[in-house]
């Protein structure tokens, strides 16, 4: 069993809609990062949230961080292709020594 | 710049046989890590090091070895491969504070036959 639980696991929408995809946990983090994956790649950073509640906006890309620190969720607005790739959460433990990372959502936007 | 290295990209071994995955990060990072990302798990982390001299075991360490000598170098050791090794994986570092980048190599997909 996976510290964090992604949703939904696989994702295939058109260009255009919205999506939002949830991670959440039964614990508590220090922070909660989002990474974005393309095949054949490392992950790479998108946001880092800290504050419960805390919203961040990129772009089209909306993250917020639950209240109690142990969810977080990603919305996504007018999905384009370029936003096609592999999703992960990842919380880091308030000793700072531990990243867990969420089983990842696989976003495939169709033109 | 070249960030975290990992060599070699592809590898296949035999059931039994013993490897040594590279990992080298030029960013003078305290932290280092390595994960295992198989399909539907995300990414489950094999073992870090908080700085030279110190490891310790994250979620999958069986079967796996690790030494920090330098701040640099993190290998991961394979002992007796086995298939269900059989994996891409990761080397990540990232400075030793709170909430920090995680900066992650290209991986090495291994396949044990």
């Amino acid at each position: 069993t996976q510290l964090l639980e992604q949703s939904p696991q696989f994702l295939s929408i058109q260009e255009g809609e919205n999506l939002t995809v949830y991670c959440n946990s039964s614990s508590v983090f220090s922070s909660l990062q989002w990474y974005r994956q393309e095949p054949g790649e490392g992950p790479v950073l998108l946001v880092t949230v800290v504050t419960g509640g805390e919203v961040k906006k990129l772009k089209r890309l909306t993250f917020q961080f639950g209240d109690a620190r142990k969810d977080s969720s990603l919305h996504i607005t007018a999905a384009q292709p370029g936003d096609t790739g592999l999703y992960l959460c990842a919380g880091l433990e308030y000793n700072f020594n531990k990243f867990y990372f969420g089983s990842g959502t696989k976003l495939n936007v169709k033109p | 710049n070249a960030g975290v290295t990992q060599t070699p990209k592809f590898q296949v071994l035999k059931t039994g046989q013993s490897m040594t995955l590279q990992c080298a990060q030029d960013m003078n990072h305290e932290y280092m890590s390595w994960y295992r990302q198989d399909p539907g798990m995300g990414l489950r982390l094999i073992h870090y090091s908080v700085g030279a001299g110190i490891t310790d075991q994250g979620e999958v360490p069986n079967g796996y070895n690790v030494s920090r000598s330098t701040t640099e170098d993190f290998p991961l050791r394979l002992l007796s491969a086995a298939p269900s090794q059989t994996s891409v994986y990761f080397c990540a570092s990232r400075p030793f504070t709170e909430n920090t980048e995680a900066f992650f190599g290209q991986g090495t997909r291994l396949t044990v036959v």
